[in-house]
């Protein structure tokens, strides 16, 4: 079946250092989209990139979608420590509906 | 407006009971997704509803898991005959429509224990 791996398992950063999660499909995906899951919390969706090669901002994040539509990237600049927690890809396949496959997640900590 | 609901929030069941785990999506939301979360791993997709309709259960288990979504009421995921590896947390999602452009939210969760 689809598969959607992420890289890398964990992360520890030092505030103020940079960090970037990486996501792969075995497949051609929709869409993608991007969560956070605090320790102990729920996921909490980010953004949804839709087209080739796409680009969004939101603050101190880039989120990337390949021009293949087979991978992504999440790169936050400058973490604080607010930036605690796993970050999930999830790619919806082609075909329609809003069905996710998640990838492992890529927990991040981040030492004052 | 009240976010997805899911409960109970912890559930503590003996190896061979029942576990039902209950999810009332966002007001005006008519699609439900349940996921399983093991420790340290990602979610893992289990079933799609609609209101009285099972859409996909492609990643529900053949046996002992079942899911509803009735016309009234908060959609059930039900376990039956727990086994030690059924411990996990269960996370419902909803969305307004089902097609790929909407964001789902998700519920707090339930963590399930079988002893």
């Amino acid at each position: 079946g689809q598969q959607v791996m992420q890289i890398p398992q964990y992360q520890h950063v030092q505030e103020g250092e940079d960090f970037t999660t990486y996501c792969n499909s075995s497949t051609t995906l929709s869409n993608i989209q991007w969560y956070k899951q605090r320790p102990g919390g729920h996921p909490v969706f980010l953004i949804q990139l839709v087209k080739s090669g796409e680009v969004k901002k939101q603050k101190r994040l880039t989120f990337q979608f390949g021009e293949a539509k087979k991978n992504s990237s999440l790169h936050i600049t400058a973490t604080q420590t607010t930036d605690v927690g796993t970050y999930f890809c999830a790619g919806i396949p082609p075909g329609g509906y809003n069905k996710l496959i998640f990838g492992a997640g890529t927990r991040l900590a981040v030492h004052p | 407006n009240a976010g997805v609901m899911q409960n109970p929030r912890h559930l503590v069941r003996r190896r061979g009971q029942e576990a039902r785990l209950r999810c009332s999506p966002m007001k005006g939301h008519s699609h439900v997704y349940w996921y399983r979360q093991l420790p340290e791993e990602g979610l893992k997709f289990m079933v799609y509803l609609q209101k009285e309709n099972i859409i996909d259960e492609s990643g529900m288990p053949k046996e002992r898991f079942s899911a509803e979504f009735p016309k009234e009421g908060p959609s059930i995921l039900r376990i039956q005959q727990v086994v030690r590896g059924d411990s996990a947390a269960y996370f419902c999602a909803s969305s307004p429509n089902g097609l790929a452009a909407y964001e789902q939210y998700f519920g707090p969760g339930t963590r399930l224990t079988v002893t």
